[in-house]
């Protein structure tokens, strides 16, 4: 069974420029997280899709940044216009149910954003 | 403000060492406690998934407990190896209504020397 993929693996934009970021869960899973890692700093919640409705996107930097989840299947991340602080790894987590105790989330390997 | 602790932040054995890393999280509203492998430029893989209070999981010579009165997981690694250089992340498992995320501690980066 294929895991959770992103693309691309790795993006070099200059600030002021646009990324979109792309996710493809595991086949059936109705949750979908974004999360990053900036340098240094801890994994943080970006937010949380059941199928294509945002749950929870109280993790969201600002306004240049949107997700979507058309059909409830894959998501993108767009950064418009992308700025120096937002370099970091943009990680994407799928889980086939949200609110149990021991649910379980499975990462992609992440797109690494370098802003210059 | 939800605050996931883990010490120390980077660790230096040698390979045949036995190690061990700690992690600090709210005692009060726990659900879960995930621990987490991370190779850079890949997945972060499940260690374990730990929710109720004195769990001990084995996974080969890694090893957690659990101690939610007190807000601490350690992880264990018996006789480190080169391959288990990564750094080890543990995230508190946050409900919220039909959701729930992932909180990380900064992580403990561990390199074994040959």
């Amino acid at each position: 069974e294929a895991g959770v993929t992103q693309f691309p693996s790795h993006s070099v934009i200059e600030k002021g420029q646009t990324v979109t970021l792309r996710c493809d869960p595991i086949s059936g899973h109705d949750n979908l997280y974004w999360y990053r890692r900036v340098m240094g700093k801890e994994i943080k919640f970006l937010l949380h899709f059941v199928k294509e409705s945002k749950q929870d996107e109280s993790g969201m930097p600002n306004n240049r940044f949107l997700a979507e989840r058309t059909g409830g299947t894959y998501s993108t991340l767009k950064v418009q216009p992308a700025e120096l602080e937002d370099s970091g790894v943009y990680f994407c987590a799928s889980s086939q149910r949200a609110g149990l105790r021991n649910n379980e989330q499975f990462f992609g390997p992440g797109t690494r954003l370098t802003v210059l | 403000i939800l605050n996931v602790e883990q010490s120390p932040q980077s660790l230096h054995v040698q390979e045949g060492d036995s190690t061990n890393f700690t992690c600090s999280f709210p005692s009060s509203n726990f659900y879960a406690l995930h621990w987490y492998r991370w190779e850079t430029a890949k997945s972060p893989e499940a260690l374990f998934v730990m929710t109720l209070n004195g769990d001990e999981k084995k996974k080969g010579r890694i090893s957690a407990t659990l101690n939610t009165k007190e807000g601490y997981s350690y992880l264990y690694i018996k006789g480190s190896q080169p391959e288990d250089s990564a750094t080890y992340l543990c995230a508190f498992y946050m409900i919220y209504n039909q959701g729930g995320k992932l909180i990380f501690g900064q992580g403990t980066e561990l390199s074994v020397k040959p």
